[in-house]
């Protein structure tokens, strides 16, 4: 199972918005609504941002939101801030019950 | 409060097998899945697998089908990671990660494994 295809790096300053793409195929992004997102601080643990697409756990902001599109699921940032500075991944269901993460993107808050 | 604790870091040599914990509290153990990741050093997430102690059903990614193995200890709430055949490209961070039921995220997070191959 080959990783799903994040840009690398994405930026912005304090206040705009920026979105990471996360691209897969049809038999793991595209066929399922189980894409989620994580955030990861360097030398910590991944944190749940996104589940099923498009949802927020309760303690997340809404400055984060999720979309997919076809093989393209979707992370935008709103109002970014230095604390966004992280690396996010997304995951999905494959097939026969496993999963895959994405490459990574490292955000930088400019 | 939900936590999943793991345990220490490991130093192992090439050819050695390392079994990591994943101590469970705050929930009902049974009830939720665990699944296993790993990040090698500066690396992305990698998918390991998962096990569900409730209904015994496990899944190993096809990569380390074969080297790795997934138990529990319902009585102690405890999941664990054994990986054989050690080597160098084994060296990572290995996490513990609950995935609440018919769902394919993962809520919480242990705090992560340091092992180490090296001869």
């Amino acid at each position: 199972q080959s990783a799903l295809t994040q840009p690398a790096s994405v930026s912005g300053s304090p206040g705009q918005s920026i979105t990471i793409s996360c691209t897969g195929t049809s038999s793991d992004v595209g066929g399922h609504n189980s894409v989620s997102w994580y955030q990861q601080h360097p030398g910590k643990a991944p944190k749940l941002m996104i589940y099923d697409v498009s949802n927020r756990p309760s303690e997340v902001s809404n400055r984060f939101s999720g979309s997919k599109s076809g093989n393209t699921a979707s992370l935008t940032i709103s109002g970014l801030q230095a604390e966004d500075e992280a690396d996010y991944y997304c995951s999905s269901y494959a097939s026969s019950h496993t999963y895959v993460f994405g490459t990574g993107t490292k955000v930088t808050v400019l | 409060q939900v936590q999943l604790v793991q345990s220490g870091a490991e130093v192992k040599k090439p050819g050695a097998s390392v079994k990591v914990s994943c101590k469970a509290s705050g929930y009902t153990f049974i009830s939720y899945a665990v699944h296993w990741v790993r990040q090698a050093p500066g690396q992305r997430l990698e998918w390991m697998g998962w096990i569900n102690s409730g209904n015994g059903d496990i899944r190993y990614s096809e990569k380390l089908q074969g080297r790795v193995t997934f138990t529990t200890d319902t009585s102690a709430s405890t999941a664990y990671m054994e990986l054989s055949s050690l080597r160098s490209e084994d060296t990572a961070v290995y996490f513990c990660a609950r995935n609440p039921p018919v769902t394919g995220f993962n809520d919480y997070w242990g705090q992560g494994t340091l092992v180490i191959v090296s001869s």
